[in-house]
């Protein structure tokens, strides 16, 4: 999980394993983003998905959402070495004119040959 | 494909002087973000710019301070900087303000107080 946790977790695997990495969140989102941070560069987006969509797809990733435990995860398939990063996923903190888009601590991720 | 740019990459100072960081975003976005992400890789979000209206001004020290010209350009500057402050400082746009809106960073400026 990427709440509550003091230090960026990390997860190393094999180039060809899947991988999944959790995110729940502590209140009310409309959407949950997801963003891989190469190094020395921003985060980019790579996946979005809404409140009213439990799964969504996008080439090697799968991100799911599930409302009623409030926890998003993130899939990749048959990892490849350039999937090395760090992701995190994001989350809106109430709606209206109050909205900001919060990110969780982050996972990062390291495919080996 | 680069479309915000954030100047410097790299600076080096020490306690107690002022520094300024400069964003520019080329995507035509209304609004602009400004980000810290310490060395745990940890972001959080400092401002928010719509149009050049502040409309998020996280809890952080007075000595940060946003700076508009335009909806294109979003400036930092910090009066007195401290050691707590070496971070990368990360500008993002946005088109629109709202949940669901994609953000797109630029590659940040590591500032590191001596």
């Amino acid at each position: 999980s990427q709440w509550g946790e003091e230090n960026l977790q990390a997860l190393s695997i094999q180039e060809g394993e899947d991988v999944t990495m959790n995110c729940s969140y502590k209140t009310y989102t409309t959407v949950v983003h997801w963003y891989r941070q190469d190094s020395g560069r921003g985060p980019a987006l790579i996946i979005l998905i809404r409140s009213n969509e439990r799964e969504k797809r996008s080439g090697r990733l799968r991100a799911t959402l599930d409302t009623s435990s409030q926890s998003s995860s993130l899939s990749i398939t048959a990892a490849q070495c350039e999937d090395t990063a760090v992701y995190f996923c994001a989350t809106d903190c109430s709606g209206g004119s109050n909205y900001k888009l919060t990110f969780g601590k982050g996972t990062l991720l390291t495919v080996t040959p | 494909e680069t479309a915000v740019f954030q100047t410097p990459n790299y600076h080096v100072t020490q306690v107690g002087n002022e520094v300024s960081f400069n964003c520019k975003q080329t995507l035509g976005h209304d609004t602009m973000y400004w980000y810290k992400q310490d060395s745990k890789k940890l972001l959080k979000i400092m401002f928010s710019y719509n149009n050049k209206q502040l409309i998020v001004n996280e809890t952080v020290p007075r000595r940060f301070s946003p700076q508009s010209s335009d909806k294109a350009h979003l400036n930092l500057r910090i009066k007195s900087v401290e050691p707590e402050d070496s971070a990368v400082y990360l500008c993002a746009s946005s088109c629109y303000w709202g949940s669901a809106e994609t953000l797109y960073f630029g590659s940040g400026t590591r500032l590191t107080v001596l």
